[in-house]
This record gives structure tokens, sequence and C-alpha cells, in this order.
């Protein structure tokens, strides 16, 4: 479906302990997004990654991390979660920084 | 780094009117210009872009227009129908994809 799965869909985590969202594509694309999405706010990047072992800060960064050591996966990890943490995550991925983002169906995390 | 304003927020027509969605962004450098649509509970998709040599694109009932030097676009869809409901996002990229915070477009039958 669209070349790209991201799991798990949903997820209740406790305040403070680490949580890790996880992006699959098939269709070999360079770039990797991470956003979350939140009523008001639309959708934020966190981070991105534009080639293996390559990635940077979005607008939203603070409390997150990422890895990216295959081109097909890309992780988030939550080192100590938070409530305030709690939203939709979705990713995204594309051939280059001027062409569409194709999503994922998206992990709709709490932070209990 | 840049910003993405949208307006309206919400946005209600009858079936059959015209929708206009306005977006101005601050980054002169931004080249790239999707907008995506959002039904409920679902993932965002794109459904037309334009770029930055180019000043107007159409598909059908959609149009996006641009105007670099104002730093303004917009999404035009005519001659609405119900399935047409749903979040609707702007964004600018230059090296990343900046979205805005979406519109809300309701399609009364």
């Amino acid at each position: 479906d669209a070349g790209i799965t991201q799991s798990p869909r949903h997820k209740v985590t406790e305040t403070g302990t680490p949580v890790t969202l996880r992006c699959h594509q098939t269709e070999n694309h360079r770039y990797m997004y991470w956003y979350r999405q939140d009523p008001g706010h639309g959708l934020r990047l966190i981070h991105y990654s534009y080639g293996v072992k390559d990635t940077d800060k979005g607008e939203v960064s603070d409390g997150y991390s990422v890895s990216r050591s295959k081109t097909e996966d890309f992780l988030l990890t939550l080192e100590s979660a938070t409530s305030s943490q709690t939203s939709v995550y979705f990713c995204a991925i594309s051939e280059s920084t001027r062409y569409g983002y194709t999503f994922g169906s998206g992990t709709r995390l709490t932070v209990v | 780094g840049e910003n993405v304003e949208q307006h309206p927020s919400t946005l209600s027509v009858q079936e059959g009117d015209s929708a206009v969605i306005k977006c101005t962004y601050s980054d002169s450098a931004s080249n790239y210009f999707p907008w995506y649509k959002q039904e409920l509970g679902k993932r965002p998709q794109l459904i037309i872009d334009i770029r930055s040599n180019v000043g107007e694109k159409k598909d059908q009932r959609i149009a996006v227009t641009l105007n670099k030097t104002a730093k303004h676009f917009s999404l035009h869809i005519t001659e609405t129908q119900p399935e047409d409901s749903a979040v609707y996002f702007c964004a600018a990229s230059y090296d990343k994809v900046i979205f805005g915070p979406g519109t809300s477009l309701s399609v009364i039958p």
C-alpha cells in the first residue's frame, strides 16, 4: 500500500518510558521525514533524512531523536515520553525536495 | 526558517460553488508549493503542486496560482462536491516542506 508502512499503528505508553516508531519504505526514495499532527497546528516537521546516516532537525525536534541505518528504514525515538508528545505521527517519503510526499498511515501515540 | 500561513481555517460552501484557500510564505528561497488533502482519519494525499517557474496550474476542477513577488499562493476548487469535504494543507519547500495549519472545507449538499 503506497510503498510505505508505519509501525505500530497505535501505542499507549507511560510518561518517562522510551518509545520507538518505525517507518519502512519499499520505494528506494532518498528522503524520509517524521511529522507530528496536532489540532490547530497542522503537520510539524520533527526530523528528516536525506540519506543513510544523514539526518537533520525540523521545527519541533526537542525530545526526539532519529536514526537511518538503511535506505528503507527511518526510526523515531522518544527518549523519555511526556504527555505533550501525545500526537499522531506521520512518516513521509519523497524522491527529492521538489517532489510531493507519500505519507504513511500514521501512528497514534498516547502518553499517559 | 520558513513560515506558512493559511486562510481561512474553516470554510463552508454549497455544493456546486467554488472554494478558495489562500496561503502566504516567508522564505523567498522556497521553490516548490504542494497542496495536500486529508480526509477524516486518513493520511494526507498530494492533490496538486506548483513550482516557482510557473504561475498557474490546473487539473480538472482544481487550480493553483502562485505570486512569487507577493509570496502568495492559492488553491481554487470549482463545482465543489460533497467528497471534496476534507482538511486541505498548503506547503512551501526549499530544502524541506513546511506546512500551513490547514483549512477544514465542508461542502453542503
